[in-house]
């Protein structure tokens, strides 16, 4: 079975600091892992996405993640924030084939604050 | 750019009524899904959708569940009779990769 654990349920941070997100999982097969941002009342955005070649994979808007295979980890972080980054980040498995199902991880609220 | 589109946003039912819950997946995906969310809570897997047969469902996805794809373009997820514990946000979701549609939220009364 696979798991997800985000073990910072919120993260509060000042605007234009570095964030990082913690994601760790557990998976007996091999895994795809994806980071996902749900803004208040919307519906669930894919961030980035790793699933195979270069561990370090990044999105268009500066954040980056890296799978870590031996910690079995996939932080996100962002060098500096801005406040319109302030969501409901989830991170999430599948595997081993890309279209099984995801496993979410219970999220983590970044708060960005001016 | 390609998305996942859900009707409605918002349904609101009786507790025991049949709600239907429609989902217009990415023209060439192949594989589907829904996922639902109570308020406050972890996303969870409900059920997944190939080739016109269920793949892989959960268990919180009981008889009271069923998917279908009608007519080759709608995914729909049906509740035979809704209870006050499947009030959440429902999502579905096509792959690959897998994108997300903006979700019904469910308030079963």
């Amino acid at each position: 079975a696979q798991s997800v654990t985000q073990l910072d349920s919120q993260v509060p941070v000042f605007e234009e600091a570095p964030v990082e997100l913690r994601c760790n999982y557990s998976s007996s097969v091999s895994v795809y892992l994806f980071w996902y941002v749900q803004y208040p009342n919307q519906g669930l955005q894919l961030l980035l996405k790793y699933l195979s070649g270069s561990t370090l994979v990044e999105s268009i808007n500066g954040f980056e993640a890296e799978f870590n295979k031996s910690q079995t980890s996939f932080h996100l972080r962002k060098p500096s924030v801005h406040i319109s980054d302030t969501a409901e980040y989830f991170c999430a498995v599948s595997g081993p084939y890309n279209t099984d199902k995801l496993i979410f991880g219970t999220g983590t609220r970044l708060q960005v604050f001016p | 750019e390609p998305e996942v589109t859900q009707t409605p946003s918002h349904q609101v039912t009786q507790m025991g009524q049949e709600v239907i819950l429609r989902c217009v997946p990415i023209s060439n995906h192949l594989y589907f899904y829904w996922y639902r969310q109570i308020l406050g809570q972890k996303v969870e897997f409900l059920v997944s959708f190939y080739n016109n047969e269920i793949s892989e469902k959960s268990e919180i996805f009981d008889d009271q569940f069923s998917v279908e794809r009608p007519d080759g373009s709608n995914f729909t997820l049906k509740i035979r009779s809704t209870k006050l514990e499947d009030s959440a946000m429902y999502f579905c979701a096509s792959s690959e990769p897998t994108l997300f549609g903006q979700g019904t939220r469910l308030t079963v009364v």
